[in-house]
């Protein structure tokens, strides 16, 4: 079963430093695309960016560029989304997901929220 | 960057309702434009990919058309596991629509 299972909830204070992970399995992990997307409460999906675990080429949205980092360890088929300092703002859901064709996301997460709070 | 406006925002429907729900893209597309379904607290759903194209398991009710600049998701016969939040997204920006809520009517 292709499957992508995402860390746990994660509260963080302000200014803090969080990396959340996403661990594939199920499929070759280095041949697809791996996306996040934010959602923060009762709000839409937002796209933040992607990366190919086969080569860590990484693109972002650029809401969201030089303010989170995305990243993978192929050998252990896991990418993630990190933050140097949280803002109370950054108090969101946050999925992964398989990408596809560049764009479209298949299989997901099921989410890992974020709460920065002082 | 190409903006996608969805429509309606809201939609009140009743089972067996045939629903309709567009997406316009500020710049042509082509057919690079995806259809998810979200439940509350559960992650997206992909339904349609490509515009037209049914993703593996969704049932056929669904289906995605258009080309271009607009597009539409049509449920033929809404059901009750159809109540959710439908989202389109563009394969330029990779950016979603707002979101469509689809309520019982």
């Amino acid at each position: 079963e292709v499957q992508l299972v995402q860390s746990g909830a994660e509260v963080k204070k302000p200014g803090e430093s969080l990396k959340i992970s996403c661990k594939g399995s199920g499929y070759s992990f280095t041949s697809y695309w791996i996306g996040w997307v934010r959602q923060m409460p009762g709000k839409g999906l937002e796209w933040m960016g992607i990366i190919y675990p086969g080569d860590s080429d990484t693109r972002y949205s650029p809401s969201f560029q030089g303010q989170v980092t995305i990243s993978a360890d192929k050998s252990i088929s896991t990418a993630y989304l990190q933050w140097s300092s949280l803002k109370a703002s950054d108090t969101a859901m946050y999925y992964c997901a398989r990408t596809i064709a560049y764009y479209y996301m298949d299989v997901w997460g099921k989410g890992t929220t974020v709460t920065v709070s002082s | 960057d190409i903006q996608m406006t969805q429509s309606p925002s809201s939609v009140s429907a009743s089972v067996g309702d045939r629903v309709t729900i567009t997406c316009r893209a500020s710049q042509g597309i082509s057919s690079w434009l995806a259809w998810y379904q979200q439940k509350p607290g559960k992650a997206p759903k992909l339904l349609i990919y490509a515009a037209s194209s049914l993703q593996s398991g969704v049932p056929s009710r669904f289906s995605g058309s258009g080309s271009g600049t607009d597009f539409t998701l049509t449920i033929s016969s809404l059901q009750p596991e159809d109540f959710a939040t439908y989202y389109c997204q563009q394969a330029n920006s990779f950016a979603f629509g707002g979101g469509t809520k689809v309520e019982i009517k």
